[in-house]
């Protein structure tokens, strides 16, 4: 399975502020998806990271909020901009492999004061 | 759409007690059944999977049994530990280029 890196591992963070996110994979990988688990809450998919073109985003999720990039199949960002108390979140970046499961990062702990 | 319910928790067990974790699903198709594990403070980490009816998934005591006639695939563990004391999570999905749904969760409290 595919070793996933995510930085950094947790921030506290000024509202109105924004921060990048980043997921390394060890190798490369055709499908990436983010995920936010709000506290004490599951998973909800925010976009699936498409390399070489514009992320697509799940419902109520905008990219002028949580722009993401992908320029290869190794590497991707995502950044949530503006962000407020309601932003506390673990992000979680994802891969998937061929066999239909999906494998984890440890997540970005966020915290918005 | 597709959607995944789970009991609600916590569960509270004592050492070496019987678990079960109810899951359900609604689909279109035939999709992938998984359990995901995350203990505290960590990320997501896959105990088991299956992907057709009947199939059996297994790893470190856990089981589940992909259920079409019922849509379930409950969680179970014959003698639970203070270490499997975690937060649960039902998905399930297919080998295409989607994203896998997640059910709610359901947190395990094992005391010694």
């Amino acid at each position: 399975s595919a070793v996933i890196s995510q930085k950094p591992s947790r921030d506290i963070c000024q509202r109105g502020t924004s921060l990048t996110i980043q997921c390394q994979v060890d190798s490369q990988v055709t499908m990436m998806f983010w995920y936010r688990q709000q506290p004490g809450q599951s998973l909800t998919l925010i976009a699936t990271a498409n390399q070489g073109s514009e992320a697509t985003y799940e419902s109520g999720f905008v990219i002028d909020k949580f722009p993401i990039s992908r320029p290869n199949l190794t590497f991707s960002t995502l950044t949530v901009s503006n962000m407020s108390p309601e932003d506390s979140s673990i992000y979680l970046c994802s891969v998937k492999e061929v066999a239909g499961e999906l494998f984890f990062g440890e997540g970005s702990r966020l915290t918005v004061l | 759409g597709d959607s995944v319910t789970q009991m609600e928790g916590p569960v509270t067990l004592s050492e070496e007690a019987f678990l079960t974790i109810n899951c359900t699903y609604t689909a279109t198709g035939y999709p992938s059944l998984f359990w995901y594990v995350q203990y505290p403070g960590e990320g997501l980490q896959l105990l088991l999977k299956a992907t057709k009816a009947d199939d059996k998934g297994s790893n470190k005591g856990f089981e589940a049994t992909y259920r079409k006639e019922t849509t379930s695939f409950h969680l179970e563990k014959g003698s639970v530990q203070v270490s499997d004391s975690a937060v649960y999570f039902c998905a399930l999905g297919d080998t295409g280029r989607r994203a896998l749904t997640f059910g709610s969760g359901t947190r395990l409290q094992v005391q010694p």
